[in-house]
């Protein structure tokens, strides 16, 4: 069973912060995904990283994939109070077609 | 466009009983994925099914669970003689083409099970 980190479990940060949270795994990633889940309902997609190296953008989001693509970050410029919620990332390795998630991060952003 | 719908969205059933959940993937998706959510963490794989077919179940329990997607009509997911540890949230996805390749899960709003 391939495992994959997610960091940090809980953030809160003031208005205005930036912040980042990690995914990584010990294996080589065939894709990744980033999701955010808000209270009672189910994971939204963010973005899909495929190519090691690349960097997706989604407004005052920044996902970079790694070069050797077993790690993914996502970066927030920033944070508004509606960005609260749970992130998950998401991976898939080999020939597997279901994906993995993290234990995901649970960001508070304080007005 | 309908999303992935789930039904219902909340259930409660007493130790014992029998709990079903219905899932309808997006039109155009043949590929339904069944993952389980504690609170506060992240969701469990279960079963990944396609039309009539069940592809992958290793991360579903041996016992009471069960999970079909027929010809016609909904994916249903089968959890006989419910016990307390059931209660989660049960979401469904589904993908338009086999694994996540470039395309990711849309995600239903989930069945939120209470085992009393």
């Amino acid at each position: 069973t391939q495992l994959l980190e997610q960091s940090p479990q809980f953030l809160s940060i003031q208005e205005g912060e930036n912040l980042t949270v990690y995914c990584n795994s010990s294996s080589v990633f065939s894709s990744l995904q980033w999701y955010r889940q808000e209270p009672g309902e189910g994971p939204v997609l963010l973005v899909t990283v495929v190519t090691g190296g690349e960097v997706k953008k989604l407004k005052r989001l920044t996902f970079p994939f790694g070069d050797a693509r077993k790690d993914s970050s996502l970066h927030i410029t920033a944070a508004q109070p509606g960005d609260t919620g749970l992130y998950l990332c998401a991976g898939a390795w080999g020939s597997a077609r279901q994906l993995t998630f993290g234990s995901g991060t649970q960001l508070t952003v304080l007005p | 466009n309908a999303g992935v719908m789930q039904n219902p969205r909340h259930l409660v059933r007493r130790r014992g009983q029998e709990a079903r959940l219905r899932c309808s993937p997006m039109k155009g998706h043949s590929h339904v994925y069944w993952y389980r959510q504690l609170p506060e963490e992240g969701l469990k794989f279960m079963v990944y099914l396609q039309k009539e077919n069940i592809i992958d179940e290793s991360g579903m329990p041996k016992e009471r669970f069960s999970a079909e997607f027929p010809k016609e009509g909904p994916s249903i997911l089968r959890i006989q003689q419910v016990v307390r540890g059931d209660s989660a949230a049960y979401f469904c996805a589904s993908s338009p083409v086999a694994g996540q390749g470039n395309y990711g899960y849309t995600f239903g709003s989930g069945t939120r099970l209470t085992v009393v």
